[in-house]
This record gives structure tokens, sequence and C-alpha cells, in this order.
């Protein structure tokens, strides 16, 4: 089993939908959380942190952290075409010196 | 302006060649990182710095080298033990000192074999 689980899509919706992406993960030991957009052939452009349980928001942005359920979503309100790109979740925790674990990543395809 | 270069955009390799990809911040962060992505599998580590002149192997180093002789520069050498190449490499800094553990990436290379 992977320590970060997340579908790799495609999740397909039209123009102005609200959008969810989701992260499951097994390491009980992660407290920081970050969402990642990548577009084709560019390098990942972080998009949100969060550190431990609950809610961030940064304009049509939400991340959420729920370290009971092991689980971390990222909303999307009134989402347009250029937010078609793949969203990668990543993670770390513990003592020391800790290295992300990074999903998969989910592509995300916004029809106008 | 602050970030992450990483050259060249492209490189081709022919069969048994090196080849180094640079990788350069004027972040002023300790930590650096080379990851490897593929379709369908996400980002694999293949070397990590903390520090200038020290770096540890990640989860993929069997066929790559790297240098740390500089705070700012992290060049990767594909050697010609790693028997398939092609992929995208990508290079990070962080600074563990700020306690967020956010890595912040660079554009990118993209390897192919000749």
């Amino acid at each position: 089993q992977k320590e970060v689980e997340q579908d790799p899509g495609p999740l397909s919706v039209p123009e102005g939908a609200i959008v969810s992406l989701n992260c499951t993960y097994s390491n009980s030991a992660f407290q920081y959380f970050m969402w990642y957009r990548q577009y084709s052939r560019k390098g990942p452009e972080l998009l949100m942190y969060t550190y431990s349980s609950g809610n961030k928001e940064d304009g049509r942005f939400t991340a959420q952290v729920d370290k009971s359920s092991k689980y971390i979503s990222l909303f999307i309100r009134d989402s347009q075409p250029s937010d078609s790109a793949t969203y990668l979740c990543a993670m770390s925790g513990g003592t020391g010196f800790q290295k992300l674990v990074f999903g998969t990543g989910t592509r995300l395809l916004v029809s106008p | 302006d602050g970030g992450i270069t990483q050259s060249p955009k492209y490189l081709f390799r022919k069969e048994g060649q090196n080849v180094t990809l640079s990788c350069e911040q004027n972040l002023n962060h300790d930590a650096m990182y080379w990851y490897r992505q593929d379709p369908g599998q996400g980002l694999r580590l293949i070397y990590y710095s903390q520090i200038v002149n020290d770096f540890q192997k990640g989860d993929i180093a069997e066929g790559y080298s790297v240098s740390r002789e500089k705070k700012e520069s992290f060049p990767l050498t594909v050697t010609s033990a790693q028997k398939n190449p092609t992929a995208f490499y990508l290079c990070a800094s962080s600074n563990p000192r700020e306690g967020t553990e956010t890595q912040y990436f660079g554009p990118g290379t993209r390897l192919l074999v000749l």
C-alpha cells in the first residue's frame, strides 16, 4: 500500500463547477500538507500549505485536512479552463529532517 | 527575482553517455532535491542535500550522481548505468529552518535517449 493515495483521474467538469480533489494517507505522523498544481511540461507550483488539521482558504481555493480520517481535500470554486492541470498532494511529518511524500496526481480538465 | 532555474530544458543522451543536468537557486535555501517524474508514477526522489558538501540517496539513486559544492547549485549526472533515463527531471529546494517543509520547484528538464 502506498503511503499516499490519489485518484489519477482525469476529472472532467464544466466551467463554473466546484471541484473536489482528494488524497488519503496512512502515516499518522504527517502534519504538513501541501497541494501543488502542475501544468503540462512544467514544474509543480505550490498552491496551498496547511499545518495539522483544519481549513485554509485562498481565493477560489480551499484546503481541508482531516487527520482523524487521514484525508485531505482541495476545493476549487468557480472552476476555470485555466485550472486544467494535474494537482499533486504532498505531505511530511515527524521529527528531524523529513522528506515530502507525493501523491501521483489527479488530472483536472475544465471545459468552457 | 528569486527562484530555481534548470538547464537545459531538453537534453538528448546517446547510448553509454553521461549527461549533467543543472539546477541553480537564489532563494538562499539550505536543502535541495532531485526528482524524476514518469507518467502515472508521480515524483520519485533521486537524491537530496540538506547542506553544502553533504547529500543522501533517495528512493531511486542507482545510475545517478550529484554534488553540492555550493549552496546555490546541485547538479545531477545521469550516468550510463541508468538504463532507462527518459523522464522529466525536477529540481526543488526548501528551507527546513522555516519549519514548513515546503519545497519549491524549478521548470524541469526533459531527458530523451537517442
